[in-house]
């Protein structure tokens, strides 16, 4: 009964150094969602993916951020050059992508620090 | 640009209690989902409701849509220290090749025993 898996749990970073987020969607889930959210925040949406193809990226900074969702294997969040402002926590989500009520199921998550 | 507007974004109760949560679109979502969310954890799914008017129980959780499907409503009775949390909700609108879910900035809820 996997869930949405994340890892690493915890990433600590330097500035400049890069940082790549994994997520495995829950099994039969095709759809898979990056948020962002700062302490004491809410979610932000990050990305939109379909295998092999990105569906919205319009909450994704344009700069050192990218994310890609491959035929075989996990979804990847890659932030390159990472500066103090990306520590946060980066939540996964996934769906079937159903018409009817469409509901999105998260990982627990992975917190970036940088340092 | 959606936006989920969330009301209050903080409450502080004693236990037993009852309170109620709000959530507020100017836009029409095809669903609405409520989550609850701890500390160094990931979100919670608590329901979904999809029709418009539907209400849904969770033991002492009430959730309701409203008839035009824009906005929705928590209500929690006889609050529990258990029941503290952080309380989202999402709405699913249709976007290119799928749906997209956003948020709102969410309900910090604690329950005092």
């Amino acid at each position: 009964n996997a869930g949405v898996m994340q890892n690493p749990r915890h990433l600590v970073r330097r500035r400049g150094q890069e940082a790549r987020l994994r997520c495995s969607p829950m099994k039969g889930h095709s759809h898979v969602y990056w948020y962002r959210q700062l302490p004491e925040e809410g979610l932000k949406f990050m990305v939109y993916l379909q295998k092999e193809n990105i569906i919205d990226e319009s909450g994704m900074p344009k700069e050192r951020f990218s994310a890609e969702f491959p035929k075989e294997g996990p979804s990847i969040l890659r932030i390159q050059q990472v500066v103090r402002g990306d520590s946060a926590a980066y939540f996964c989500a996934s769906s079937s992508g159903g018409i009817s009520g469409n509901t999105i199921y998260f990982g627990e998550g992975s917190w970036l620090t940088v340092v | 640009t959606q936006l989920l507007e969330q009301s209050p974004q903080f409450l502080s109760i004693q236990e037993g209690e009852n309170l109620t949560v709000y959530c507020n679109s100017s836009s029409v979502f095809s669903s609405l989902q409520w989550y609850r969310q701890e500390p160094g954890e990931g979100p919670v799914l608590l329901v979904t409701v999809v029709t418009g008017g539907e209400v849904k129980k969770l033991k002492r959780l009430t959730f309701q849509f409203g008839d035009a499907r824009k906005d929705s409503s928590l209500h929690i009775t006889a609050a529990q220290p258990g029941d503290t949390g952080l309380y989202l909700c999402a709405g699913a609108a249709a976007s290119a090749g799928g749906f997209k879910t956003i948020f709102g900035a969410g309900t910090r809820l604690f329950v005092k025993a």
